[in-house]
């Protein structure tokens, strides 16, 4: 069975980056046809999708980020990480690692229990 | 691409049948989603590319339509049931997700 687990600060300053790692387990993380994607939630609010990478490297970022994220993969570890750059207050939020089936078409069929990150002074 | 579910929220009881209705602001083909979120819980994937039930879920469970008009329907409400639903659609990036139906139990 697949498992996927968000490690993170939990607290962060204004202006400083949000670095996050999602670690893979029960699974070929090496196998073709999925990307591995970033998901988050404000607080009491709906789900925004982040972006993906592909075991490649290839990624794609949502542009309400502003070009404030980047995704990066580790594959020895079976890892990959979220760094969002210039955080502010509106950056507090769940955020959620995912596996993304991308097959005819895509969705996200495993996902981590979450972390709350929460940006403050 | 904007996704619009309605009703934002719904109460019902148990054994009811329950509709929920996602609205795509242009056409997305099937490439549809929805997924389950309880209190304190990750989502969950309940139906993909519009109709197909993934693996372990609850065959009350059900999901269709094309184009821009979508519906999951869950045929006999269900206590475990109680959850906000989320419509997501992949047809483009940045893919994105509907605002949420919050479900509650009567």
């Amino acid at each position: 069975q697949m498992q996927l687990q968000e490690s993170g600060p939990g607290l962060v300053k204004p202006s400083q980056t949000l670095s996050l790692t999602c670690t893979v387990s029960g699974g070929s993380f090496s196998r073709g046809g999925y990307y591995w994607s970033w998901i988050r939630q404000h607080p009491g609010k709906g789900l925004e999708w982040i972006g993906y990478i592909a075991y490649s490297g290839t990624t794609y970022y949502n542009p309400s980020l502003k070009s404030r994220g980047a995704i990066s993969i580790d594959t020895s570890k079976d890892q990959f990480s979220l760094n969002l750059s210039s955080v502010t207050a509106a950056d507090t939020a769940v955020y959620y690692c995912a596996r993304v089936r991308a097959t005819t078409s895509a969705y996200f069929d495993y996902w981590g229990q979450g972390t709350l990150i929460t940006v403050s002074s | 691409i904007q996704m619009t579910q309605s009703p934002s929220s719904l109460s019902a009881s148990v054994g009811d049948r329950v509709t929920i209705t996602c609205r795509a602001s242009q056409s997305i083909s099937n490439y549809l989603n929805w997924y389950q979120e309880k209190p304190g819980k990750a989502p969950k994937l309940l139906i993909y590319a519009a109709s197909n039930l993934q693996s372990g879920v609850p065959s009350r469970f059900s999901g269709s339509g094309s184009g821009t008009d979508f519906t999951l329907t869950i045929s006999s409400l269900q206590p475990e049931d109680l959850a906000t639903y989320y419509c997501q659609q992949t047809y483009s990036t940045p893919w994105t997700f509907g605002q949420g139906t919050k479900v509650e139990i009567k």
